[in-house]
Order: C-alpha cells, then structure tokens, then sequence
C-alpha cells in the first residue's frame, strides 16, 4: 500500500531553522513535492525531486533519497508567516498524486 | 491567475440533497483530474481520478455511487456529493497536471482549484 508519514506537529522559533522530514513507501516512483497550506486555501507549491540530492530554492531547500524512500523540507531564517501545515507528496507510477499525513508548524516570536 | 478554477468556494445543503462541484481546467486540455477531500487538521486525501470520456477510477473505501464523478469534457470535471449527509462536511479540492510534465523539471505543473467548502446541516 502507499505509506507517506510526517511529524504532526512541530515548533520553531522565528529566524531559526526547522527540518520538516518525510519517510514514503509507495507504487512506484515518479516525484516527491513539498506544499504549503494555510487552513481552508488550496496547497501552494514549494519545491519538487526526483532525483537524489539537495534542490535549493531561497529560504527553503528540500532534500531527496531515494533509496531511503526520505525526504526533508528545510526552512531557514524562519518568519511568522511560516506558519502552516507542510504536505510532502509523492506522485506514483500512474501519475497520482498522494499526500503525507502533514505537519503543522508553528513559529513563535 | 489561477490555471484550475472550482466552483462554488463555499455551499451549504440540507441533509439529504445532492450538491455539485466543478472543476475546470483554464486555457489547457486536461484528460486526468483528480479529487482530493480534506477533513479539518488532516492531510489531503485522494477520492478518485477522473478520465475524460471514461469512468471515473475511486480510491479504496470511497463510494463511487455517493461521490459521482463526470468528466465529459476536456477542460470540467463534476463531483457530485449524492444524499449528503453532515460527515460529508469537508473541504475538497480538485487538481490537473499541465500537459507535457512528464519530464524531470515538472514540478510546479500540478495545478490545484482553489477547493470547495462543503457544508451538510
């Protein structure tokens, strides 16, 4: 079955930094995202691997192994408005999209 | 702006009645979509993709006779939540990938409607 697991909860304080990680065991292997999602909008992109290694996108960077089925979403010089839940996705071998369980990080001042 | 657009944002329906949502691709072709329900603090969870010009394919535990999905054209898919009942109260949202995003650099090509808050009282 299709298995993609995050921390439910995390917390981090503004300008530091928060590793949000992503284990997955899934039908196949076509890409791993990283949304944001504020409560009641649509997810907003942040950051898509399918290769192994790091991709590096401002202040977020998100880090893919393969072989581990892991990921992480790192987020440096973290900003009140930070706060949200992050979903780590996996598309699968027929092109569907399926979501972690999610975090919710909060950042305190 | 946006690329997929849902319809309506927000519905409130009496127990009992059947309620539609749309879903439309703007300005590309898209003969996969897909449904997602999200219940308060939880993930999103995949309903069902829906196939231009076919049936819809449901995920297990999902109801296709409950959940009726059309997607009789090349830009809308429809879901309709039939004999709604309060616990179908939720958020869903729909999602189309781009075409040509099969490639390695298509990530940012899965679109998401802006999703639609259901509501059965």
């Amino acid at each position: 079955g299709q298995n993609i697991d995050q921390p439910t909860e995390m917390t981090a304080t503004e300008g530091a930094i928060v590793q949000i990680n992503c284990t997955y065991q899934t039908s196949g292997f076509n890409g791993l995202f990283w949304y944001q999602q504020h409560a009641g909008e649509a997810p907003t992109f942040l950051s898509y691997n399918v290769l192994d290694g790091l991709e590096e996108k401002g202040r977020f960077s998100s880090f893919l192994s393969r072989s581990k089925g892991y990921s992480y979403l790192l987020l440096k010089e973290l900003q009140m408005k930070d706060s949200a839940s992050y979903l780590c996705a996996v598309r699968d071998n027929t092109d569907k999209l399926i979501f972690g369980t999610g975090t919710r990080l909060q950042v305190f001042p | 702006g946006a690329v997929v657009s849902q319809h309506p944002s927000r519905v409130i329906c009496k127990s009992g009645t059947s309620v539609k949502i749309e879903c439309r691709s703007l300005d590309f072709q898209a003969t996969t979509m897909f449904w997602y329900r999200q219940f308060p603090k939880q993930s999103l969870m995949l309903m069902a993709t829906s196939n231009e010009g076919s049936k819809a394919t449901y995920e297990q535990g999902v109801e296709k006779d409950k959940f009726l999905i059309n997607h009789a054209s090349l830009t809308l898919s429809t879901l309709t939540v039939t004999s709604a009942h309060p616990e179908d109260s939720s958020f869903y949202i729909c999602s189309a990938s781009f075409p040509g995003s099969g490639s390695l650099n298509s990530g940012n090509t899965i679109y998401f409607g802006e999703g639609s808050w259901l509501t059965v009282v």
